[in-house]
């Protein structure tokens, strides 16, 4: 079992629906963090989080440390944020390295 | 401000050949690391790096080498290039100490090892 896991593997939603994409993690951590890499594109980091909630124009993270998870919300979705959503966390462990989950895949459609 | 720049985009090598990945990042920080990922699948770590002089094997080093002579650059060495090592490569670094700060990217090399 990975130490990260992100639910859904894949994701097709309406243009204008409401998206949630999950992150389950298995390790006490120093922050988690989501980013979004579009198809044969870079990564672009969204969040980071080790408490609460963040909002970014459409986008809302959450983050619930005693349930160890995380959740990333989109309102409103458009085709443009069609792209593969990525979960990763830093170890309290070992705060050098990151863990990463394999990543949502969405696309949205007009 | 530049950010992550990775050099070069695109490169193909025929079996054996050598080549260096280069990354500059004019951010001024500490946690420098290299990734490599392949069709379908997360990010794996090679080499990183928490500061000039001072780096480390992540989960798949074997086939690459690096040094971090200055805080700016952290080169990645290929050595005898194989079909294996045909992927997409990024370099990535970090604002804060350890894994606690905002992650840059450089825009990704893809590498073809025929």
């Amino acid at each position: 079992k990975n130490e990260v896991e992100q639910s859904p593997q894949n994701l097709t939603a309406q243009e204008g629906e409401f998206i949630t994409i999950n992150c389950s993690y298995s390790v006490g951590i120093s922050a988690l963090h989501w980013l979004q890499q579009h198809p044969g594109g870079g990564i672009v980091s969204l969040f980071m989080l080790s408490s609460g909630k963040k909002k970014h124009g459409r986008l809302i993270a959450t983050i619930n440390i005693q349930e160890k998870h995380s959740s990333l919300h989109i309102t409103a979705s458009h085709p443009r944020d069609s792209a593969v959503y990525i979960c990763a966390v830093g170890n309290a462990g070992n705060n050098r390295k990151l863990i990463w989950g394999l990543g949502t895949s969405l696309a949205v459609n007009p | 401000n530049a950010g992550v720049t990775q050099t070069p985009k695109f490169r193909i090598l025929k079996i054996g050949q050598s080549m260096t990945l280069q990354c500059t990042q004019d951010m001024n920080h500490n946690y420098m690391y290299w990734y490599r990922q392949d069709p379908g699948m997360g990010l794996k770590l090679i080499y990183y790096s928490v500061g000039a002089g001072i780096t480390d094997k992540g989960e798949v080093p074997n086939g690459y080498n690096v040094s971090r002579s200055t805080t700016e650059d952290f080169p990645l060495r290929l050595e005898l290039a194989a079909p294996s090592q045909t992927s997409v490569y990024f370099c990535a670094t970090c604002s804060g100490l350890g894994t606690a700060g905002e992650l840059f990217f450089g825009e990704g090399s893809r590498l073809t090892v025929l």
